[in-house]
């Protein structure tokens, strides 16, 4: 499965975009990129998932180069209540390779959003 | 719709004891998940499931076993309990190809 690169923290403040770059050099072609949300003494939560270019919904914008190798999780105009660790996955979640619905989870990136 | 359910919520094992942590989802998907989380670490994969009857090993497998015998159930057994089960438990389930796992609340295990 491929390995996720993230950075351990970042830190931003009220109204400002934040873009959170996740390494996936060993992509493999079923994989999608999912990235999850988790706040203390809570499960995660799913944000956006996408295969490649770039997918927008009402909570981020992902972002994914021709070559996948890398993806940007971009939040809009973050607040406080964005203070959470985020987690970039990938993984087979169309089942057709073997490791199908196998998800790994890395480190995550710890966003401190500051007033 | 409950989502993905745990029970239970909290428990205390003592060491060597076994006990079943239980997950439903009503939402009729074929992936399920089980994870643990360690303070301040990210999630551990330990078993997972595509379907009825069909389950594998994740990254921590070791003292956990889980059988998969209905869409909507996947029960993650401790054998015999170690202090090093201490951990927050999550199961998550999804919609094969659908965008992302649900999960459900956790279980807070202390081991002593």
């Amino acid at each position: 499965l491929a390995k996720t690169t993230q950075p351990i923290s970042m830190d931003s403040y009220e109204g400002q975009e934040v873009n959170i770059t996740c390494s996936h050099n060993n992509i493999a072609t079923n994989d999608y990129i999912t990235w999850y949300q988790q706040f203390p003494s809570q499960g995660p939560r799913f944000i956006i998932q996408g295969y490649k270019t770039k997918v927008t919904n009402e909570v981020a914008s992902l972002f994914i180069p021709a070559d996948r190798k890398s993806s940007t999780l971009s939040l809009p105009r973050v607040s406080l209540s964005d203070t959470a660790v985020y987690y970039c996955l990938v993984g087979d979640m169309i089942g057709q390779g073997n490791q199908g619905g196998k998800l790994i989870f890395g480190q995550g990136t710890e966003l401190s959003v500051k007033p | 719709n409950a989502g993905v359910t745990q029970t239970p919520k909290f428990q205390v094992l003592k060491t060597g004891q076994s006990m079943t942590l239980q997950c439903a989802q009503d939402m009729n998907h074929e992936y399920m998940s089980w994870y643990r989380q360690d303070p301040g670490m990210g999630l551990r994969l330990i078993h997972y499931s595509v379907g009825a009857g069909i389950t594998d090993q994740g990254e921590v497998p070791n003292g956990y076993n889980v059988s998969r015998s209905t869409t909507e159930d996947f029960p993650l057994r401790l054998l015999s309990a170690a202090p090093s089960q201490t951990s927050v438990y999550f199961c998550a389930s999804s919609e094969q190809g659908a965008d992302g796992y649900t999960f459900g609340s956790g279980t807070r295990l202390t081991v002593v």
